[in-house]
């Protein structure tokens, strides 16, 4: 079965480093997503991406935030410096149509020092 | 301001009665609402989508009905297993993004 994979599984950095986060969706998907979980806390959505540019983003995403789909496969969640507040769970997830279901992937754990 | 909110934190019930998990929404108007189940350090996972013109869905042992004049959805699991403890999470699908709620992790015990 089709799904979504993320890497890496953990990441640690300093506070003020870049990070990247990386995600294959599912192959036909159209639509795909970040979202984050603060340990303990709520699954929060981050942007959506749609035919190479954003379709949405919450309050969160600020300039500190990117995202990118390089080729063909991956899509990239990179935030240029990290703060201890970012440390978080970061899910991909996609969809194949607007208003569908979405795949998650098994998440990135970003740890900020 | 908009709220989403799940009944409990967290629900006991004995293996082979029915859980109910609840879901309330303030101020949005979603056109479908969505059911997903997480395990602890992993991702969210599917598991049913009910639109604003649907009263209820059903899938194996799961029910799950949407009132948008009370901006309810009730989530059941009949015959509950010991394997059906996670936290499940209510999302509201506003045009694509999921707003998720804070979840209701259920306890099964045998």
């Amino acid at each position: 079965e089709p799904e979504v994979t993320q890497t890496p599984s953990h990441q640690v950095t300093q506070m003020g480093q870049e990070v990247i986060l990386r995600c294959v969706p599912i192959s036909n998907h159209l639509y795909f997503y970040w979202y984050r979980q603060i340990l303990g806390q709520k699954v929060e959505f981050l942007v959506s991406f749609y035919n190479n540019e954003i379709s949405e983003k919450s309050e969160i995403f600020d300039d500190q935030f990117s995202v990118e789909r390089p080729d063909g496969s991956n899509f990239t969640l990179k935030i240029r410096s990290t703060k201890l507040e970012d440390s978080a769970m970061y899910f991909c997830a996609s969809s194949a149509r607007w208003g569908d279901e979405q795949f998650f992937g098994p998440g990135t754990r970003l740890t900020v020092l | 301001s908009q709220k989403i909110e799940q009944n409990s934190e967290a629900l006991n019930i004995q293996e082979g009665k029915t859980a109910t998990l609840t879901c309330n929404y303030t101020n949005y108007s979603p056109a479908y609402l969505q059911w997903y189940r997480q395990d602890p350090g992993r991702g969210p996972v599917f598991l049913l989508l009910i639109r604003e013109n649907e009263k209820e869905k059903r899938k194996e042992r799961l029910k799950v009905t949407f009132d948008t004049t009370l901006k309810q959805s009730l989530f059941h699991i009949t015959a509950s297993q010991p394997a059906d403890s996670a936290t499940y999470l209510c999302a509201l699908d506003l045009a694509g993004k999921l707003i998720f709620g804070q979840g209701t992790t259920l306890q099964v015990k045998p």
